[in-house]
């Protein structure tokens, strides 16, 4: 069973402070995402890496940045928070070739003050 | 780039009704249809797709319909029940994005009990 995990729940932190979000999945999957979700405004791309050390843009890469050195591991910097940022973001993974299904973890709702 | 509009954006039917979410995309070469379900506090997860060489799809109380002429793709919820009850999210995979989705906004849905 696909298992993505996300390192909090909730957190909160301050305007200006630099935000690390990790992601973990144990698939093997090549393919990880970060979302962000808003009510009325669905899940929205900010990062998408399909290999490590590979990243490209989203629809909302202003911000934010990524990381991922392992391929497991896949984490969203947000380098000065700043309140318009407090969101509940979502990571994903998936395969390539095959299935497009997408696997995500439980969400980390991210306050900034 | 691709879009996705999903109506509506709430929906409140009896339980026992049938619930039907209706999603438009604008990329005519999008091949690869899914619905996600969230329920509250949880990650969303995928309930049913559809690819674009197919018109409809069932798996026990839903199913899945696409109008590639039209482009738009349905999500059909017959004898519902209380369990039914969250946000449905749909997405299309335009052809040249890889592994990206790109999602609607979501349509909230409660079944009265």
């Amino acid at each position: 069973d696909v298992k993505v995990t996300q390192s909090s729940r909730y957190l909160v932190k301050r305007t200006g402070e630099k935000v690390f979000l990790e992601c973990v999945q144990d698939m093997d999957h090549e393919n990880m995402f970060w979302y962000r979700q808003d009510p009325g405004l669905g899940l929205r791309l900010i990062y998408f890496s399909y290999d490590v050390k590979m990243k490209e843009k989203g629809d909302i890469p202003e911000g934010y940045s990524v990381s991922r050195e392992k391929k497991e591991r896949f984490s969203l910097i947000l380098e000065s928070a700043s309140t318009n940022q407090t969101s509940m973001y979502l990571c994903a993974s998936s395969q390539t070739g095959g299935s497009y299904e997408q696997y995500f973890g439980p969400g980390t709702r991210l306050t900034v003050t | 780039g691709e879009n996705v509009e999903q109506h509506p954006s709430t929906l409140s039917v009896q339980e026992g009704d049938s619930a039907v979410i209706k999603c438009t995309y604008s990329d005519s070469a999008s091949n690869y249809f899914p619905w996600y379900k969230q329920e509250l506090g949880k990650r969303p997860q995928l309930i049913i797709d559809i690819r674009s060489n197919v018109g409809e799809k069932k798996d026990q109380r839903i199913a899945v319909t696409l109008n590639k002429t039209a482009k738009h793709f349905s999500l059909h919820i017959t004898e519902t029940q209380p369990e039914d009850s969250a946000v449905y999210f749909c997405a299309a995979i335009p052809v040249g994005y890889g592994n990206k989705l790109v999602f609607g906004a979501g349509t909230i849905l409660r079944v009265k009990s």
